[in-house]
């Protein structure tokens, strides 16, 4: 069975640092993995996804994601934060062994940049 | 503005009522995926259709059922309500289900069971 994990519920940074919300995953099949963002009252919007090629992804608004096939991570960046980066943070995975197109997400991280 | 359109934006209903949620996919999307969102237990996959036919099942209770019609817009249908069905219930489609596909969500439903 395919599933995600967010091990943070929130993080917290100062605008125009870096950020990084943190995801791990566990599929069967290869993994095609996806950055969802939420903001409030909103549908979810799609960042970014690792498909296969090139382990670093870049994405909308200039976020970026690190896949890591030994650590089975695929962590979101962004070099520089900004204030309306403030929103709910989703990873998802599609086991490649599965012949669906079902998401699997994780629960998600809130992303506090404070001024 | 995605291109999937849910209806109604809220309802509020009473325990052991039914009632029915509409998505319209983006057009020439053939593939609906129904999603549970609450504070307890996240995102949950409910249901996916394609094409009309059911083509995966998730944690979707049995007081719940899905059917995508012809014109590709599905229906959830939720039955004898209880509390715990409050949530906001995410419709999204895409087009073909490879696996590189992404998923293109409505703003949602917010169910309020009282």
């Amino acid at each position: 069975a395919q599933s995600v994990a967010q091990p943070e519920d929130q993080v917290n940074v100062a605008e125009g640092n870096p950020l990084t919300v943190k995801c791990t995953y566990s599929v069967s099949g290869n993994p095609y993995l996806f950055w969802y963002v939420q903001y409030p009252n909103r549908g979810l919007q799609f960042l970014l996804k690792y498909i296969t090629g090139d382990n670093l992804v870049k994405g909308s608004y200039g976020f970026e994601a690190e896949f890591n096939k030994s650590q089975t991570s695929f962590h979101l960046k962004k070099p520089s934060a900004l204030v309306s980066d403030s929103a709910l943070y989703f990873c998802a995975v599609r086991d490649g062994s599965s012949n669906t197109g079902k998401l699997i997400f994780g629960q998600g991280t809130t992303l506090q940049v404070k001024p | 503005d995605s291109g999937v359109t849910q209806t109604p934006k809220h309802l509020i209903t009473a325990t052991g009522q039914r009632v029915t949620l509409r998505c319209s996919p983006r057009s020439g999307d053939l593939s609906v995926y129904w999603y549970q969102q609450s504070l307890d237990q996240g995102l949950q996959f409910l249901i996916q259709y394609y094409n009309g036919e059911e083509r995966a099942k998730g944690n979707i209770l049995e007081r719940f059922s899905a059917q995508q019609f012809p014109d590709l817009h599905s229906e959830l249908n939720l039955s004898s309500l209880e509390l715990g069905d409050s949530a906001l219930y995410f419709c999204a489609s895409s087009d073909v289900p490879g696996q590189g596909a992404k998923l293109f969500f409505g703003s949602g439903t917010q169910l309020s069971v009282l």
